[in-house]
């Protein structure tokens, strides 16, 4: 099993451009989650996914985040235009619905100087 | 989610059990009491989660007391590769599909 795979692992970028992160959940995985880690925050739920709808959005810090799951095999996190404030590491995470164990990738670390 | 208390930061010696408290005096009766742990640049690793009984499994051992206000994560033999910050979630299965993390607990396992 590859686990959970986010692309890309590190991203450094100019204020004001469009940046996507993206990610491959486990197969045979029905829900797909995006966090958000910072020093100052912590780590930070900003919107799931169950079998490819989006359930809560309601960590989604604004409009400018964005995120879809148009299949059950891939997601996208989109910020645009991107800000210094969004630098952080975001996680994907997915897992079959239930009691079972939370699967997260290994984190793309965003830098937006 | 009923809310968890951890210490922000605990030691622990090389070779020796490490015993990570949690307090959720709010549970219900049907949230589970969750443990992840998160290495430094890696994303959360789940370690063990219990309702009621105690649970042991090739990581960790987790301790839940009778009237289920507490928990805690005992590390049997603790390795400096277990220096990481652990997180208590409680959650009710299949009611709430997401985990939300507190801070945590950092554990420093020193040589």
């Amino acid at each position: 099993d590859a686990g959970v795979i986010q692309s890309p692992r590190h991203e450094v970028t100019e204020m004001g451009q469009e940046v996507t992160l993206r990610c491959k959940p486990i197969s045979g995985h029905n829900s797909l989650f995006w966090y958000r880690q910072t020093m100052m925050r912590g780590l930070e739920l900003l919107i799931y996914f169950n079998n490819n709808v989006p359930i809560d959005d309601s960590g989604m810090p604004e409009d400018r985040f964005s995120a879809k799951m148009p299949n059950a095999s891939f997601s996208t996190l989109k910020i645009q235009p991107s800000e210094p404030r969004d630098s952080a590491v975001y996680f994907c995470a997915s897992w079959r619905a239930g009691i079972g164990e939370l699967f997260f990738g290994e984190g793309s670390r965003l830098t937006v100087l | 989610d009923a809310k968890t208390t951890q210490p922000t930061s605990m030691d622990c010696a090389e070779g020796r059990a490490a015993n990570l408290p949690c307090n959720h005096s709010t549970i219900s009766g049907n949230e589970y009491v969750y443990w992840y742990r998160q290495i430094h640049s890696q994303g959360p690793q789940y370690i063990i989660h219990g309702l009621k009984n105690n649970e042991t499994n090739e990581m960790a051992s987790l301790i839940i007391t009778e009237d289920r206000k507490s928990s805690t994560l005992i590390l049997p033999h603790a390795t400096l590769r277990d220096t990481a910050v652990y997180y208590c979630i409680v959650r009710i299965p299949h009611l709430e599909n997401k985990l939300v993390f507190g801070a945590g607990t950092i554990l420093r396992v020193k040589s």
